[in-house]
């Protein structure tokens, strides 16, 4: 099992450009989120899904949107970017629908906004 | 709004020392784990605590969730070079992890 994979590991953009964030897990979980990790600041919420179908907003969405395209994949958008995007992004799953469960993390995307 | 208070911030230490890191709230969470990261890979679960008062050992590690449920201690025990890392808190609640701003912990050999 290759647990969670994101894509792509690093990426540079001009700001006012736009990317996807592509995240897919493959442990039949219910739970998936989209954090970002920035120096000092732990990591913190932008997005998450408790199941197919639903997303609710985090700590910190403005700028982001998501889909959970199935129950394997949950992406993150960046419609125009900025350079306070630049971060490191995690995707990580849960089988548990209230978010006490363990969360598992994928390796994270290094993002730098010019 | 829900915060974990995490302390110290940053940790150095020689191997060999004991250490103890913090982790704070005035919210009541109804479980809290720990997570540990190396550089460039996402945070890996530690362990989960459950019950106010509860302590559990993982080796050389010690955690200790308080009575009240609001905050959380673990204790590294003669520390080792292979212990460095970002240790991270994170309360349960509302459906969601709440994080707080981690540890960096450097032992030296």
């Amino acid at each position: 099992n290759a647990g969670v994979t994101q894509t792509p590991k690093f990426q540079v953009l001009k700001t006012g450009q736009s990317m996807t964030l592509q995240c897919a897990q493959d442990m039949n979980h219910n739970s998936m989120y989209w954090y970002r990790q920035d120096p000092g600041m732990g990591l913190r919420l932008i997005y998450y899904s408790a199941s197919e179908g639903t997303t609710d907003k985090g700590e910190v969405p403005n700028g982001y949107n998501v889909s959970r395209l199935n129950k394997r994949e949950f992406s993150l958008r960046l419609e125009s970017a900025a350079p306070s995007q630049t971060s490191v992004y995690f995707c990580a799953s849960s089988g548990e629908r209230q978010g006490a469960g363990e969360q598992f993390f994928g390796p994270g995307t290094r993002l730098t906004v010019l | 709004t829900q915060l974990l208070e995490q302390s110290p911030q940053f940790l150095s230490i020689q191997e060999g020392e004991n250490l103890t890191v913090y982790c704070n709230s005035s919210s009541v969470f109804s479980s809290l784990q720990w997570y540990r990261q190396e550089p460039g890979e996402g945070p890996v679960l530690l362990v989960t605590v459950v019950t106010g008062g509860e302590v559990k050992k993982l080796k050389r590690l010690t955690f200790q969730f308080g009575d009240a449920r609001k905050d959380s201690s673990l204790h590294i025990t003669a520390a080792q070079p292979g212990d460095t890392g970002l240790y991270l808190c994170a309360g349960a609640g509302g459906g969601k992890l709440i994080f707080g701003q981690g540890t960096e912990l450097s032992v030296k050999p």
